[in-house]
């Protein structure tokens, strides 16, 4: 098993660009995170999924909108990138809810010019 | 309010010895979870331990304990018998209800030779 994969690993945008940043796992997880990390900030939450189809907000949601067609990828897109994105964003994802782990993937380092 | 504290940016600990690394958090949530994260220099998080709320007993994993002291809300993490692969950032994590995260700041441990 691979775990949980983020595509890109780095990426470098531009102000007002956007991008699509890809997870995936091959757990058949229900639940799936993206989070943000900044410097003396710890991680942050973005938006979460419970499910295929399902998607909600969590502590820092804007400017960053999410999908998750398919129950093993979850999409953060950045429809007009603003340098305050500049971060390293995980992804996670767990069984359930009560599960007492979250399983991260590797991260991807976004740097916005 | 913050939701999780971690008061200490940076500890030192002599090898074979034990460190803990304080962590406190804020909630109404009757039902909640406390997590410990490891993140070395590499950057990948690596779970370390998991409290309940309802959990009666500290939980223990390895040389990881975590001293929960509900009526004080606080988490401490304990690591017992330092080694040097133990230099790292740690991270205080809650699970409310809800399925909202939030993360403590981080300590940044190093172990001495």
């Amino acid at each position: 098993n691979a775990g949980v994969t983020q595509t890109p690993k780095f990426r470098v945008l531009k102000t007002g660009q956007s991008m699509t940043l890809l997870c995936a796992q091959d757990m058949n997880h229900e639940y799936m995170y993206w989070y943000r990390q900044d410097p003396g900030m710890g991680l942050r939450l973005i938006h979460y999924s419970v499910g295929e189809g399902t998607t909600a907000k969590g502590e820092v949601p804007d400017g960053y909108n999410v999908s998750r067609l398919k129950k093993q990828n979850f999409l953060l897109g950045l429809e007009s990138a603003a340098p305050s994105q500049t971060s390293v964003y995980f992804c996670a994802s767990s069984p359930d809810l009560y599960y007492n782990e979250q399983f991260f993937g590797p991260g991807t380092r976004l740097t916005v010019l | 309010a913050q939701k999780i504290t971690q008061t200490q940016p940076g500890m030192f600990v002599q090898e074979k010895e034990a460190v803990t690394l304080d962590c406190t958090y804020d909630t109404s949530d009757p039902s909640y979870g406390l997590f410990w994260y490891k993140q070395p220099s590499s950057g990948e998080m690596i779970f370390l331990i998991y409290q309940g709320s309802y959990d009666q007993q500290n939980a223990t994993e390895g040389r990881y304990s975590l001293n929960f002291q509900k009526a004080r809300k606080s988490a401490n993490l304990v690591i017992s018998a330092s080694q040097l692969g133990d230099s790292a950032m740690y991270f205080c994590a809650m699970r409310e209800t809800g399925n909202q995260f939030y993360f403590g700041t981080g300590t940044s441990l190093t172990v001495i030779p």
